[in-house]
Formats: C-alpha cells, structure tokens, sequence
C-alpha cells in the first residue's frame, strides 16, 4: 500500500522568499504524483501532477515541482511567494497498480508573512 | 471554478439521523470519487463510481453507501450518524477510470452531527 509523508505541517514564510514544500511517498509500484491546493473555505484545486517524462513539472501560480525516483520525493517549489499562496498544500499519489483513489499526506500549512 | 457541483453546502442534523450528499461531476467525466476530510483523519478516498459502477472502495463505513445515476451524479448516503461523521465531504471526478489525468474536487458539503 502506497503512503505519502509532509515533513512540514506548517511553513511561514516572508513574502517574496522562496519556498520548497517537502513531499516522501512510499509505493512499491510505479506512481502518479499530485500537488492540490486547498484555500480556506474551498475545495482543493491540481496544481500540478506527475505522470512520466520530464522529472520538473511546472504547474499554475507560478509552483513547480521535482520527481526523485531514487529519493521517493516530490518537493513543491516556488522562487517568489506572494499573499495570495497562503493556503494549505496536499501531496497526493495514485499507484499505478490498477489503483483509483488518490491518497493524501497530511497537509503543510503556509503562511505568507508580509 | 472546477465544474464539479455539490450540494448542499452545509448540512447540520442530529446523531442517529441519515442524509444524502449529492455531487455532480464535470461535464464528460464519467468517474466519481467521494473523499472525506477531518481533523483527525485528514483526506480519505472513501469510494469511486464509473460510469455508473463501483470501481473501488477505501475507508468507507457500513453506514455509508453510496451510487452513481445514468446521468452521471451520485450521492453519498450517511446514516445513524455519528459525532464522528462530522466532517467534509468532497467529491471529486475524472474523465477516464484511473484518475491518473487528475481529479477536480468540488466545493465540499460540510457535515456537522450534534
């Protein structure tokens, strides 16, 4: 059974900084890797998603992130964060064993700080 | 806006009491997932619906059922309701069955039991 792990449950961080949002999986299959985005109050929205392929996969807003298959991380990164990010971020996979759901990690809040 | 429709959007009701969730998905898509998100537990896959079929189940009690009508929405049936139940519930779809092109959430039912 696959698992994700969020190092980080919390991340302030000053506006304008970068920001890098841990992300470890566990699957002994081969994996599709998502990032969604959840605001207060809403819904959770993709932000990017790793199929196969190039291992940097850019998303919207301006994140990015990295597949290590040796490492078994998928790290969120954004150079230049703005208010407006202050959300919480979930790392998500889906085994690629004939598996549907999609399991989530525990979340990371960020907080920008102007 | 993910195109996905949930409703309604509060519910709050009374334990030992049933409800119905009511989801409908995306424009094409034919796969349906219901997650549920609490504190303790964070995000849970709970079932999927494909084209109007069970494809796969998770953490779903026996309480909860859940089905997916030939116009492609689906409802979430919870009953003798719990504290615990409190939660939200969010339901999310997919154009093909895997759900490896990304699943779009919808806005959630928040589920509060007294």
């Amino acid at each position: 059974a696959q698992s994700v792990t969020q190092l980080d449950s919390q991340v302030p961080v000053f506006e304008e900084a970068p920001v890098e949002l841990r992300c470890n999986y566990s699957s002994s299959v081969s994996v599709y890797l998502f990032w969604y985005v959840q605001y207060p109050n809403q819904g959770l929205q993709l932000l990017l998603k790793y199929l196969s392929g190039s291992t940097l996969v850019k998303g919207i807003n301006g994140f990015e992130a990295e597949f290590n298959k040796s490492q078994t991380s998928f790290h969120l990164r954004k150079p230049s964060v703005h208010i407006s990010d202050t959300a919480e971020y979930f790392c998500a996979v889906i085994s690629g064993a004939g598996s549907y759901q999609l399991t989530f990690g525990k979340g990371t809040k960020l907080s920008v700080i102007p | 806006d993910s195109g996905v429709t949930q409703t309604p959007k509060h519910l709050i009701t009374a334990t030992g009491q049933r409800v119905t969730l009511r989801c409908s998905p995306r424009s094409g898509d034919l796969s349906v997932y219901w997650y549920q998100q609490s504190l303790d537990q964070g995000l849970q896959f709970l079932i999927q619906y494909y084209n109007g079929e069970e494809r796969a189940k998770g953490n779903i009690l026996e309480r909860f059922s859940a089905q997916q009508f030939p116009d492609l929405h689906s409802e979430l049936n919870l009953s003798s309701l719990e504290l615990g139940d409190s939660a939200l519930y969010f339901c999310a779809s997919s154009r093909r069955d895997g759900g490896a092109v990304g699943q779009f959430f919808g806005p959630g039912t928040r589920l509060t039991v007294l």
